[in-house]
């Protein structure tokens, strides 16, 4: 069964740290490129990043540039999104998602991410 | 960058009549790279369409998708109880975009 399952969200203050990770199965991780969606409470989907299969080719969305980090390790297949000098406005589910060709065809449960004091 | 406006914002209908819910985009995009997804209160989206008009796998086929340019449609031709959810557009010019979602709810 194709799964993807993250895990690592909580409660961090503004400016801290945070790191999401994505434990992919059932398919053949390096061949699929990888993305992070999020979802603000009560909000649409907004996409925030993703990197190819090689791990070689990486994309953001402005509002996260110099502060956010997407990686995969293709040996463990898994995704991880490190978050640092973290907003009120970057409270969110995370969604880890596998790509097709320019879309997304599978996604996790998503983990929460709460910033606030 | 390119912008994706979903409307209406919520559509009101009874379970059995047909959904119609638009996306349309700032500038003309490929309609290869055209998706729909299906969200429900408190899980993950689901892919619907892409590439416009191709059902993903296990999608019923009442769900279909059309248009090109800056105009497309996702059809729903009769609704069923579990149809009733948020649906979201997607498109890749040089990054992902989604829309901002049509609210399908039970009249």
């Amino acid at each position: 069964e194709v799964q993807l399952v993250e895990s690592g969200g909580g409660l961090v203050q503004p400016g801290g740290s945070l790191r999401v990770s994505c434990e992919a199965s059932g398919f053949t991780f390096n061949k699929h490129a990888m993305s992070w969606v999020r979802q603000a409470p009560g909000r649409g989907l907004e996409w925030v990043a993703n990197i190819n299969g090689d791990g070689n080719w990486i994309l953001y969305v402005d509002s996260v540039k110099g502060r956010f980090t997407i990686s995969r390790d293709n040996g463990k297949n898994s995704l991880s999104l490190q978050m640092n000098s973290l907003r009120a406005e970057d409270t969110a589910v995370y969604y880890c998602a596998r790509e097709g060709w320019y879309h997304m065809d599978v996604w996790g449960k998503g983990a929460t991410v709460t910033v606030s004091s | 960058e390119i912008v994706l406006t979903q409307s209406p914002g919520t559509l009101s209908l009874s379970p059995g009549e047909r959904a119609t819910l638009s996306c349309r985009a700032s500038q003309s995009v490929s309609s290869n790279y055209l998706a729909w997804y299906q969200q429900k209160p408190g899980q993950a989206p689901r892919l619907l369409i892409y590439a416009a008009s191709s059902r993903a796998t296990g999608i019923p086929d009442r769900f279909s998708g059309s248009g090109s340019g800056t105009d497309f449609t996702l059809t729903i031709s009769r609704l069923e109880p579990e149809d009733f959810a948020v649906y979201y557009c997607q498109q890749f010019g040089s990054a992902f975009v989604f829309g901002g979602g049509t609210k399908v709810e039970i009249k």
